[in-house]
């Protein structure tokens, strides 16, 4: 079954304790994105991936990291989590920049 | 003004209505446009998919794109209770990846 595979569903945690959230597609997709959703704003572009080794910010990067070591994977991290990044976070791929997104079914963070 | 509009709803109908869901855009260069569902605690999921103006059709979903009006609309016809979700319009430009979505539109069918 194709699938965008995201772990943990969910997760307390305390300010500045690094967290990692791993994304995982089974689909061989080029393009990877990370999406947080928050009430009153919506969905808003964390970072996006074109292929491996190839990252880029969207339009709100501030206090993430991400990698894309291989093409499956496109792991979020936070090296010090603060109250302001506690949302709902969705990964999302697509076979190529042009085909529409498809996303897993989210984390939620909570940060202390 | 906010780059995509859309009224957050909730929007009530019975079954079997028709229901409308509509978003208005104020970036004349996107040419990508998307209807997504998201259900409580999953991700979105990706309904329609259309490319500049004119309509399309899937089963009881239909989307339609007027590019001069800057208005995207969503029906959906012979509306059933498991339609009720929250539904995002989504839309980007040519040549980018990053997707600018509306805020969504809850809409609840009631049996």
């Amino acid at each position: 079954e194709a699938q965008v595979t995201q772990n943990p569903r969910y997760l307390i945690t305390v300010t500045g304790k690094k967290l990692t959230v791993t994304c995982s597609q089974n689909m061989n997709h080029e393009y990877m994105s990370w999406y947080r959703q928050d009430p009153g704003l919506g969905l808003r572009q964390i970072y996006y991936s074109m292929n491996v080794e190839v990252t880029d910010k969207g339009d709100v990067p501030e206090g993430y990291k991400v990698s894309r070591k291989e093409k499956r994977n496109f792991p979020l991290i936070l090296e010090s989590p603060s109250p302001n990044q506690t949302s709902l976070y969705f990964c999302a791929s697509s076979r190529d920049l042009g085909q529409p997104q498809h996303f897993g079914d989210g984390t939620r963070l909570s940060i202390l | 003004q906010k780059e995509v509009e859309q009224d957050p709803g909730p929007l009530s109908v019975p079954e079997g209505a028709i229901v409308s869901l509509n978003c208005t855009y104020s970036n004349s260069a996107f040419q990508y446009f998307m209807w997504y569902r998201q259900y409580s605690r999953k991700g979105p999921e990706l309904l329609m998919y259309t490319y500049s103006s004119g309509n399309k059709e899937d089963g009881r979903f239909t989307a339609q794109v007027d590019k001069s009006s800057k208005y995207i609309s969503l029906f959906i016809r012979d509306s059933q209770p498991s339609d009720s979700a929250t539904y995002l319009c989504a839309m980007r430009r040519s040549g980018y990846s990053t997707l600018t979505f509306g805020k969504g539109t809850m809409l609840l069918v009631s049996p």
